[in-house]
């Protein structure tokens, strides 16, 4: 399974851009890359899911480069309901094995 | 509809109690999943039921037996717990093969 790195903590102003950097070192050919919000005491929400290059929407976009041995989520203008925990996932679509890493805690200051 | 649903919200239990915690869904997922999360830890996967039969037990104590009636219910029954087991229970679901569940509320259980 690929292990996941990211960032403990971040902490950003609303309204601005927000990047936070998943490293997955040993990313396999068939893994897809899912991130994930959770705010306290509630079940984590799926916000975006990619396998390579740009995928946006509504909420999100995310951003892997060619070698896919990181991905970039990218939360434009945040406010102070984005304050949460980010989980990065590593998957394959044929194995459910959905395990989560440490997550970041992005904090939303006004 | 396009929710996973957990009953009860907040379960308190002593250790010699027996309890159970359940878990639905009406998105025709084949895929159903409980979660373990304790206080400012990532969600620990605990079972996996793909087609109603369990394809993943990642090594949980047999106080915890998970129990998949049908294709949109997934039951946890527990068993003489211990304090340490207190935490939030995520149930999920997806499509099989899908690494992408789609979670419920979560119940927290609290173990005296």
């Amino acid at each position: 399974l690929a292990k996941t790195t990211q960032p403990i903590s971040m902490d950003s102003y609303e309204g601005q851009e927000v990047n936070i950097t998943c490293s997955h070192n040993n990313i396999a050919t068939n893994d897809y890359i899912t991130w994930y919000q959770q705010f306290p005491s509630q079940g984590p929400r799926f916000i975006i899911q990619g396998y390579k290059t740009k995928v946006t929407n509504e909420v999100a976009s995310l951003f892997i480069p060619a070698d896919r041995k990181s991905s970039t989520l990218s939360l434009p203008r945040v406010s102070l309901s984005d304050t949460a925990v980010y989980y990065c996932l590593v998957g394959d679509r044929g194995y459910q094995k959905v395990t989560f890493g440490i997550g970041t805690k992005l904090q939303v200051i006004p | 509809d396009t929710e996973v649903t957990q009953t009860p919200k907040h379960l308190v239990m002593g250790m010699t109690n027996k309890k159970s915690l359940k878990c639905e869904q009406h998105m025709g997922h084949r895929a159903m999943y409980w979660y373990k999360q304790k206080a400012k830890k990532p969600p620990e996967l605990m079972f996996v039921y793909s087609y109603e039969k369990l394809s993943i037990n990642e090594s949980v104590p047999s106080r915890f037996s998970p129990e998949c009636p049908n294709s949109s219910l997934l039951n946890l029954h527990l068993h003489a717990l211990q304090p340490e087991d207190s935490a939030l229970y995520l149930c999920a679901s997806s499509h099989p093969g899908t690494p992408d569940p789609f979670f419920g509320p979560g119940t927290r259980l609290t173990v005296l």
